[in-house]
C-alpha cells in the first residue's frame, strides 16, 4: 500500500514560471512532511519541510503547502529556473514513527529556456 | 558542518558474493543513521535505521544486515548476494532525538549491480 503518492511522474515548466508538485498521503497519523531534490548518480538533498501545526512554510523561491482535510501537500518554485531540474521527492512521518520517513516515487521536473 | 560519506560509489558482484558497504558522518556526535534502498522506478525505502551503537532495526526482512560498530559508522552487510539486491544504496542520518522532527541527510548513494 503506497502511503505517500506522486500521482504526476513528470513536469515541464519553462524558466521563469511557477514548478507546482503535487503529494498525496493517505496516513492521518503523518504529522511531518519533507521535499528532497535529487540529481542523478548523487543522494537526494533535504529542501523544505512542513510539520502538521502549520499549512504553509517558505524558504526563498520553495513553498510547501499542507492541506491536511485532503491529505494533500504542494511544493511551489517561484521562478523556477533550469538547475531545478531534477527528481523531487516528498517524504512523510508520524509522530510515534520519526525514524520512518515514507518516500513518494518522485516527480521529474525540467526546467526549459 | 557535517558530511557523510558512503563508499564505494559503484560495485559490481556476482551472485551469492558478500557484500559490505559503508557510511561515516562527520561533524556531529550520536546521530541516528540509516540505509535505505532505491529500486529502479520507485522511491525510497527504509531497510535499517540505528539509534546507537549497537542498536539496529529492520524494517524490511531480506538478505541484508546492517551493524554500528562506531558511533558515526553504519555498515550494511550480505553473505550471499542475490540478484534482486540490484539497486541504489543511500545511508542517511539526523540529529537524535526520540520524536523530533528533523529532516535526514543524505550521502551520495552506492549503485550496486549483480551479475
Amino acid at each position: 500500500d503506497q502511503q505517500v503518492k506522486q500521482n504526476s511522474p513528470s513536469l515541464s515548466v519553462q524558466e521563469g514560471r511557477i514548478s507546482i508538485l503535487n503529494c498525496d498521503y493517505t496516513n492521518s497519523m503523518f504529522d511531518y512532511f519533507l521535499w528532497y531534490k535529487k540529481y542523478p548518480a548523487e543522494g537526494p538533498t533535504f529542501l523544505i519541510s512542513i510539520s502538521s501545526i502549520k499549512d504553509k512554510n517558505e524558504d526563498g523561491r520553495f513553498t510547501v503547502f499542507l492541506n491536511k482535510s485532503a491529505k494533500h501537500l504542494s511544493l511551489h518554485i517561484v521562478p523556477s529556473q533550469p538547475g531545478d531540474s531534477a527528481v523531487y521527492f516528498c517524504a512523510a512521518s508520524d509522530f510515534w514513527n520519526t525514524d520512518k520517513l515514507i518516500f513518494g516515487t518522485g516527480t521529474r521536473l525540467q526546467v526549459f529556456p | 558542518s557535517q558530511t557523510i560519506h558512503q563508499w564505494p560509489a559503484t560495485l559490481v558482484q556476482p551472485v551469492g558474493s558478500p557484500l559490505s558497504l559503508e557510511c561515516t558522518v562527520e561533524g556531529t556526535s550520536n546521530p541516528n543513521l540509516y540505509w535505505y534502498r532505491q529500486a529502479a522506478g520507485r522511491g525510497l525505502q527504509l531497510l535499517f535505521y540505528s539509534v546507537g551503537i549497537g542498536q539496529i532495526s529492520s524494517e524490511v526482512p531480506q538478505n541484508l544486515s546492517a551493524s554500528r560498530p562506531q558511533d558515526r559508522q553504519f555498515i550494511l552487510s550480505s553473505k550471499k548476494l542475490l540478484l534482486s539486491d540490484s539497486g541504489f544504496y543511500l545511508c542517511a542520518w539526523r540529529v537524535r532525538g526520540e520524536y523530533s522532527n528533523q529532516p535526514q541527510h543524505f550521502g551520495d548513494g552506492t549503485r550496486l549491480s549483480i551479475l
